[in-house]
């Protein structure tokens, strides 16, 4: 059983600020990383999926990074807007598949206007 | 577009009845869909996983012979947990995966609480 840790667990931020939080992962039989974004009464909604070494995805001020080696991930927005309070759950998958997603507690981030 | 459908959102039952949940995908098929459950300040926790036409894979401490799941066609599965009690209260929601892709999108949950 895979062993997920985000950080931190929730973030306070003001409108306009960068914030960043982290996702770790057992680097042992790695296949995919993937992040969703989870607003309150919504249905999680996918982010990225990274699956090599130094990989870096970007979806408008989101963007993400993988380290498999070390077993990290770091999930980064910029100029944060109250829009993207949700919390952000990272999901790595072992070899084999990305069939069974391991999830974190996720990171619950809060934008004040 | 990728949007997954569940009905219930929310469902109060007593204690040693059955409850049906359904989970749909709107716009595409998915020979294969999850299902998970979170408990309050948990994790999601995977549970199962259906396949269309075939029986269902459960995850080890997940009873199958209580969480009855019957995936009959590429854009519906059910979950039924059957005579349920308190401690089946939970928050169960289920993903599908467009074949060929490794995205999981997923429903936005029922809230099951039992009596």
């Amino acid at each position: 059983i895979l062993n997920v840790e985000q950080s931190p667990q929730s973030l306070h931020v003001q409108e306009g600020d960068s914030t960043n939080f982290t996702c770790s992962f057992p680097s042992s039989n790695f296949y995919a990383l993937h992040w969703y974004r989870w607003e309150t009464a919504k249905s999680p909604e996918a982010l990225f999926v990274m699956t090599l070494n130094g990989d870096e995805k970007k979806k408008g001020r989101i963007s993400a990074t993988l380290n498999t080696k070390e077993g990290y991930s770091y999930l980064y927005i910029k100029g944060s807007q109250p829009e993207d309070s949700a919390t952000y759950l990272c999901a790595p998958s072992t070899q084999g598949g990305s069939e069974k997603l391991v999830f974190g507690k996720g990171t619950k981030l809060t934008v004040n206007p | 577009g990728a949007v997954v459908s569940q009905h219930p959102s929310w469902v109060i039952c007593k204690s040693g009845t059955s409850v049906k949940i359904e989970c749909r995908s709107l716009d595409f098929q998915a020979t294969t869909m999850f299902w998970y459950r979170q408990f309050p300040k948990q994790s999601l926790m995977l549970m199962a996983t259906s396949n269309e036409g075939s029986k269902a894979t459960y995850e080890q401490g997940v009873e199958k012979d209580k969480f009855l799941i019957n995936h009959a066609s590429l854009t519906l599965s059910t979950l039924t947990v059957t005579s349920a009690h308190p401690e089946d209260s939970s928050f169960y929601i289920c993903s599908a995966r467009k074949d060929g892709a490794d995205t999981q999108y997923f429903g936005p949950g029922t809230r099951l609480t039992v009596l």
